[in-house]
């Protein structure tokens, strides 16, 4: 079956940094995305992983190993703002978007 | 670019009415549009996918008689949701995708209560 797990919860400080782990096991792979989604509002996106190693863009950067199924989100100089869902999804083998259920990031002063 | 719009961003209907969801790709052609639907606290639920000019796919679990949707345009898709109840209150989400594309633009959202 498809599968993908990340953590429910996480609580961090301002300033800090924090990693978010996502897990997956799918049908076909085209593609690992992280979104954010704060609270009431719709997902938007932050970062396309297609092939092996790390991209970074700005505070935010994003690791895929495709041999092990996993993939990291990691957040630098975290802000308050940055407190939001944060959303792993795995493209499959029809394009579909599989979602996890998603990471609650606490950011606290 | 890459921006699509939903409207209305609220409603709020009463019991067995129907309400239209209107969801729109701004700056490019969305040959595939998503319907998403999510409760408080919850991921998010695809509800169906649908392609320009062909009937939708709905996933196992949601009545496609009851949430109807239509894709005539390369820009626009409708979620029409039928006699509506409370149980139907939710964020209703779209997101489009061009041809050859593999990332989601997601719209705004809309928030549906039910009375």
């Amino acid at each position: 079956g498809q599968n993908i797990d990340q953590p429910t919860e996480m609580t961090a400080t301002e300033g800090a940094i924090v990693q978010i782990n996502c897990t997956y096991q799918t049908s076909g792979f085209n593609g690992l995305f992280w979104y954010q989604q704060h609270a009431g509002e719709a997902p938007t996106f932050l970062s396309y992983n297609v092939l092996d190693g790390l991209e970074e863009k700005g505070r935010f950067s994003s690791f895929l190993s495709r041999s092990k199924g996993y993939s990291y989100l990691l957040l630098k100089e975290l802000q308050m703002k940055d407190s939001a869902s944060y959303l792993c999804a795995v493209g499959d083998s029809n394009y579909q978007l599989i979602w996890g259920a998603g990471t609650k990031l606490i950011i606290k002063p | 670019g890459a921006v699509v719009s939903q409207h209305p961003s609220r409603v709020i209907c009463k019991s067995g009415t129907s309400v239209k969801i209107e969801c729109r790709s701004l700056d490019f052609q969305a040959t595939t549009m998503f319907w998403y639907r999510q409760f408080p606290k919850q991921s998010l639920m695809l509800m169906a996918t649908s392609n320009e000019g062909s009937k939708a796919t709905y996933e196992q679990g949601v009545e496609k008689d009851k949430f109807l949707i239509n894709h005539a345009s390369l820009t626009l898709s409708t979620l029409t949701v039928t006699s509506a109840h409370p149980e139907d209150s939710s964020f209703y989400i779209c997101s489009a995708r061009g041809d050859q594309d593999y990332e989601q633009y997601f719209g705004p959202g809309t928030r549906l209560t039910v009375t």
